[in-house]
């Protein structure tokens, strides 16, 4: 993996429903990732930062994953909800000592009511 | 506490002009990092400055520029505009380099004509 990608790039999902997407990053050259929730016409919102391989972060009914020795990540969210529509972006950083983020190109997920 | 501000929210320009965005960090945040979203890509890391030196280009064309005030705001300057510049600018802040955290602005919206 040379960037960051993610999948699904969309999803439908019934409101109650449990869904979860997947994040792949470079294994080689890897200090954190991050994941971002981001609606429109508002600004990305952090979820998570991990830097640590088999890190678990949670936050409400959204919690993810990491796996720094194959370079994948996943988000989770239990029981969705209308305002867990948005377009989650992660991003990995390569290295310490810069805030050089490289993006995926998000999952745009909607829930139906 | 004000988060994130960019400035102007929409901007129209015509090919060959310049443009200058703003960005205001949130009080007390000594780093602020430019990204360029273009429609159905995730953001794109253009500049990072720090204490108001230079920490990070990304693969941007010299027409771009940015500097950083001793209030810690930022300008990104982009020079004989093209079609392509046209996106969605982010400013991003953070307290210092630590890999942590980055609280996004909204955005300023260029389309150029």
């Amino acid at each position: 993996i040379l960037n960051v990608e993610q999948s699904p790039q969309s999803l439908h999902v019934q409101e109650g429903d449990s869904t979860n997407f997947t994040c792949s990053f470079p294994s080689s050259n890897f200090y954190a990732l991050h994941w971002y929730r981001w609606e429109t016409a508002k600004s990305p919102e952090a979820l998570f930062v991990m830097t640590l391989n088999g890190d678990e972060k949670k936050k409400g009914r959204i919690s993810a994953t990491l796996n720094t020795k194959e370079g994948y990540s996943y988000l989770y969210i239990k029981g969705s909800q209308p305002e867990d529509s948005a377009t989650y972006l992660c991003a990995s950083l390569p290295n310490f000592g810069n805030e050089k983020l490289t993006f995926g190109t998000g999952t745009r997920l909607t829930i139906i009511p | 506490d004000a988060g994130v501000t960019q400035s102007p929210t929409h901007l129209i320009k015509t090919r060959g002009q310049h443009v200058t965005l703003r960005c205001s960090p949130i009080s007390g945040h000594k780093s602020v990092s430019w990204y360029q979203q273009v429609l159905g890509q995730g953001p794109q890391f253009i500049f990072q400055y720090y204490e108001k030196e230079e920490r990070g280009r990304g693969n941007f064309p010299d027409r771009f520029s940015a500097r950083q005030f001793p209030n810690y705001s930022s300008e990104l300057n982009v020079n004989a505009l093209l079609l392509g510049d046209s996106a969605l600018y982010l400013c991003a802040s953070t307290p210092w380099v630590a890999g942590g955290i980055q609280y996004f602005g909204a955005g300023t919206r260029l389309s150029v004509l």
